[in-house]
């Protein structure tokens, strides 16, 4: 079964403090996986993507095949990266599947 | 602002009523999706289209769920003798669909059965 598993429903971290989100998912083949972002009233968008292996606002992820995990991670979290973070898999027949999300929140 | 539009914004109806949602997406994007979102929960694929083609729908959705993208540009969903537990935010995204090509959201449509 193709699944996305974000254990965390909530993180809260103070300012300056590092930040991992976890991810796992459940893909028998090759896995193209995303970290999307909703920031309070605003839409969903694409925070990074692990093809492009970049960092984004201080954002990265790494995609370890042997656990099966895209964790999201940033060294030092600022108040404003609070927001609802959505890891997703994108599967062989065009579909996005997203996690439950997890939502940080930077205390100050 | 030339991103995924959708209407209306909220919807309130009654039980029982049948409603319809429009999505338009970026212009250049072939393809285009339908999620559903409640509370707590990551967004629910419902069905998608390339072009004008419907090519899977979630057995999720019931047959009181309908979903047209006409010449391939706008798209709207209609759900049929709505019921509460259809309350919800319905998301529409748009993208190029290529393997690694991001989806654009709209803003969502929220539904409200009483």
């Amino acid at each position: 079964a193709q699944r996305v598993t974000q254990p965390e429903k909530l993180l809260s971290v103070f300012k300056g403090a590092p930040v991992e989100l976890k991810c796992n998912y459940s893909y028998s083949g090759s896995p193209e996986l995303f970290w999307y972002v909703q920031y309070s009233r605003q839409r969903l968008q694409l925070l990074l993507r692990h093809i492009s292996r970049e960092s984004i606002k201080g954002f990265t992820a790494d995609l370890n095949k042997g656990e099966t995990s895209f964790h999201l991670k940033k060294p030092f979290a600022q108040e404003e990266d609070s927001a609802m973070y959505y890891c997703a898999l994108y599967n062989q027949g065009g579909k996005l599947i997203f996690g439950q999300g997890t939502e940080l929140s930077v205390k100050p | 602002d030339t991103g995924v539009s959708q209407n209306p914004r909220h919807k309130i109806t009654k039980r029982g009523q049948n409603v319809t949602f429009r999505c338009d997406p970026i212009s250049e994007h072939n393809r285009l999706y339908w999620y559903r979102q409640t509370l707590g929960q990551g967004p629910e694929f419902l069905t998608y289209f390339q072009n004008e083609a419907q090519l899977e729908k979630s057995r999720l959705l019931s047959d009181r769920f309908s979903a047209e993208r006409p010449k391939g540009s706008f798209s709207t969903l209609e759900i049929q003798r709505t019921e509460q537990g259809d309350s919800a935010m319905y998301l529409c995204a748009s993208s190029l669909g290529r393997g690694d090509s991001p989806l654009h959201f709209g803003n969502g449509t929220r539904l409200t059965v009483t």
